[in-house]
């Protein structure tokens, strides 16, 4: 159990262009949903915590406008990364937590890369 | 001060040896505390949890010092397969929110 998912695994953009990326819970619901980003070498680092049905909240340096967040449902979020450029290439970690117990399980990632 | 910080690495150790790895965290009222593996170009996956009276799962044997606000992994054995990063990782009381250190790679060399 406990299996979340994501898509796609990886993708090339232009720059300017949008990129949707899906997260989703297969087996179980998650009223909250977290995005990270990991650039190469360093540690993963939250950019929102999602809860189904309202907006998300955004950790600091971290631009709403630009990464939008929607949890329409109990099983999937997805980030739009809006205007892509190059400096956003980088490695998108969903995860989904799990109300009863507040364990967070991680997708698979989803590789970005901007040219 | 960061919040989680690890060993810088990496460590390059061959087959069979003992290696370990360390921890230490800011806030004190940091709840839980985990060893997760990641490999490269992959989700992290937990390895283990971590408990202040320590615990063993095989070749790996975590410590968590509260008074020092340490926490310790370690790898007895080494084996090729466990060439990965070891993300160190805390988490609060009542919360999802993890909070990650940068991770120490490991290489483990025939």
């Amino acid at each position: 159990g406990a299996v979340v998912s994501q898509h796609p695994s990886w993708v090339i953009c232009k720059s300017g262009t949008s990129v949707k990326i899906e997260c989703r819970s297969l087996d179980f619901q998650a009223t909250t949903m977290f995005w990270y980003r990991q650039f190469p070498k360093q540690s993963l680092m939250l950019m929102a915590t999602s809860n189904e049905g309202s907006k998300a909240t955004y950790e600091q340096g971290v631009e709403k406008d630009k990464f939008l967040i929607n949890h329409a449902s109990l099983t999937l979020s997805t980030l739009t990364v809006t205007s892509a450029h190059p400096e956003d290439s980088s490695f998108y970690i969903c995860s989904a937590g799990r109300t009863d117990s507040y364990e967070q399980y991680f997708g698979p990632g989803t590789r970005l890369t901007v040219t | 001060r960061k919040e989680v910080e690890q060993d810088p690495g990496p460590f390059n150790v061959p087959e069979g040896a003992t290696v370990a790895f360390n921890c230490t965290y800011s806030n004190s009222a940091s709840q839980s505390f985990f060893w997760y593996r990641q490999d490269c170009r992959k989700e992290p996956k937990l390895l283990m949890s971590v408990y202040s009276s320590g615990n063993e799962d095989g070749r790996f044997t975590a410590q968590l010092n509260r008074a020092s606000q340490y926490i310790s992994l370690l790898i007895r054995d080494s084996k090729l397969s466990d060439s990965a990063t070891y993300l160190c990782v805390v988490k609060g009381a009542g919360s999802y929110q993890l909070t990650f250190g940068k991770g120490t790679k490991l290489s483990v060399i025939p």
